[in-house]
């Protein structure tokens, strides 16, 4: 199975500040990595696809980035909404394999 | 649009069984499998497996011998029993779209409790 290493597991930052979370795979998955953002009792919700693209409809603040086994997910300007636990998760291979997840609260 | 819609919250003692249900619609359902991801209060996401429309499974390891995944393509509706619930079985069951798990379902909570 591949292991998706995520971090931090938790950060406190401020409206407008810039975010970045890394997610590291135990192995190559070239570019097959999507990044989720959950909010406290909903679903996942997929910000960003095939490691960089952007999901129909989330801001553009949201950006993503790399390949093989190392991906970083960036909130270029936090926004009060963007308060929530953000996932990566990999489909490469199955089983699939999730990130252990990084809450990002308010400072 | 595309949307996951799951069966409500079921309490369920320990040793026996739970069938929770998804259906699919604002989509073709035959041309995509659907998988299924569990979340346990407070941890994080394990995918449990999948069904193909034409119900062909792949199961996690974990899960292999206790869950049972199968579609009804007449109603666009998969669903995903699993057997045997022990307390470590509670937790908030989704099924999410293809490959890739676009789409997800709203969540259903299973409650194992004596």
């Amino acid at each position: 199975d591949i292991q998706m290493t995520q971090s931090p597991s938790s950060l406190s930052a401020s409206v407008g500040d810039r975010v970045t979370i890394t997610c590291r795979a135990s192995q190559g998955i070239r570019n097959d990595l999507g990044w989720y953002q959950q909010k406290p009792g909903k679903a996942p919700k997929r910000l960003i696809y095939a490691a960089f693209s952007l999901q129909s409809g989330v801001p553009s603040r949201f950006s993503g980035s790399g390949s093989g086994t190392e991906f970083t997910l960036t909130i270029s300007s936090l926004q009060p909404e963007d308060f929530a636990t953000y996932f990566c998760l990999q489909y490469n291979s199955y089983p699939r394999t999730f990130g252990q997840g990084t809450k990002v609260e308010i400072k | 649009q595309v949307q996951l819609m799951q069966s409500g919250a079921e309490v369920k003692k320990p040793g026996a069984s739970v069938k929770v249900s998804c259906k699919a619609s604002g989509y073709t359902f035959s041309n995509y499998y659907v998988n299924w991801v569990r979340q346990a209060p407070g941890q994080g996401l394990e995918w449990m497996g999948m069904v193909k429309p034409t119900g062909l499974t792949d199961y996690a390891q974990n899960f292999q011998g206790r869950v049972t995944m199968t579609t009804d393509t007449s109603t666009s509706t998969v669903y995903m029993e699993l057997s045997t619930l022990r307390s470590e079985d509670t937790a908030m069951y989704y099924c999410a779209r293809d490959g890739w798990l676009d789409y997800w379902g709203q969540g259903t909570l299973v409650i194992v409790s004596s």
